[in-house]
């Protein structure tokens, strides 16, 4: 099975920073990558897919970019609403695991 | 307005055994693959089980093959999860999620349902 490695596992930010959240694969997953975002009580929602696509609907504040094993999402000038949990998943073959989780907390 | 919404969830003893369903809406239910995914209380994310559109490819995780069977009937546009001999560690909020593309990816889910494992 693939793991994914996220990093750092939760993280402190003020409204309009930019942070970075990293994920790392145990193997080369093609850019097979999704990021997903959760807020408490809610479901995930799909913010990037193939590594550097965004779904629909997601705000270009939002960025994915890597390759091979090595994956990040960035997120340009934070807002209220940004503060969740972060989930990279690997899509490339069942089973799909998904890293960790990174809280990003309001400093 | 695609919709997933699940259900059965609830309390049950180990050893033994619960059925979920996921009623969808809003998308041609028959054109998608489908997936069960679970997140223990304070936990991440994890793959459970997924089912292509007529049903020729299902695939389980370690942890639940055997015991569980991911099923579907697209007549009645619903995705159920059958699950059994429950242990502790299945106690979990579960979503059923929608695949997008030929990617293993998921691009809408469920609100979840909590099925608790106790004595």
């Amino acid at each position: 099975d693939i793991q994914m490695t996220q990093s750092p596992a939760s993280l402190s930010a003020s409204l309009g920073e930019t942070v970075t959240i990293e994920c790392l694969a145990s193997e080369d997953i093609y850019d097979i990558l999704a990021w997903y975002q959760q807020k408490p009580g809610k479901s995930p929602q799909l913010l990037i897919y193939d590594a550097s696509r965004l779904h629909t609907g997601v705000p270009s504040r939002f960025s994915g970019s890597g390759s091979g094993t090595q994956y990040s999402l960035k997120i340009n000038s934070l807002q209220p609403e940004d503060f969740a949990s972060y989930y990279c998943q690997n899509g490339l073959s069942a089973p799909w695991t998904f890293g960790g989780g990174t809280k990003l907390e309001l400093k | 307005e695609v919709q997933l919404v699940e259900s059965g969830g609830g309390l049950v003893q180990p050893g033994r055994s619960l059925k979920l369903s996921c009623v969808a809406s809003g998308f041609t239910f028959s054109n998608y693959g489908m997936n069960w995914i679970r997140q223990a209380p304070g936990k991440g994310l994890e793959w459970v089980a997924y089912i292509s559109s007529g049903s020729s490819y299902i695939y389980y995780a370690e942890t639940v093959k055997g015991r569980f069977t991911i099923s579907r009937d697209n007549a009645k546009n619903t995705l159920y999860l059958q699950m059994t001999s429950l242990r502790s560690e299945d106690t979990a909020l579960y979503y059923c999620a929608r695949i997008l593309g030929v990617r293993g990816y998921f691009d809408y889910w469920g609100q979840g349902v909590m099925v608790t494992v106790s004595s």
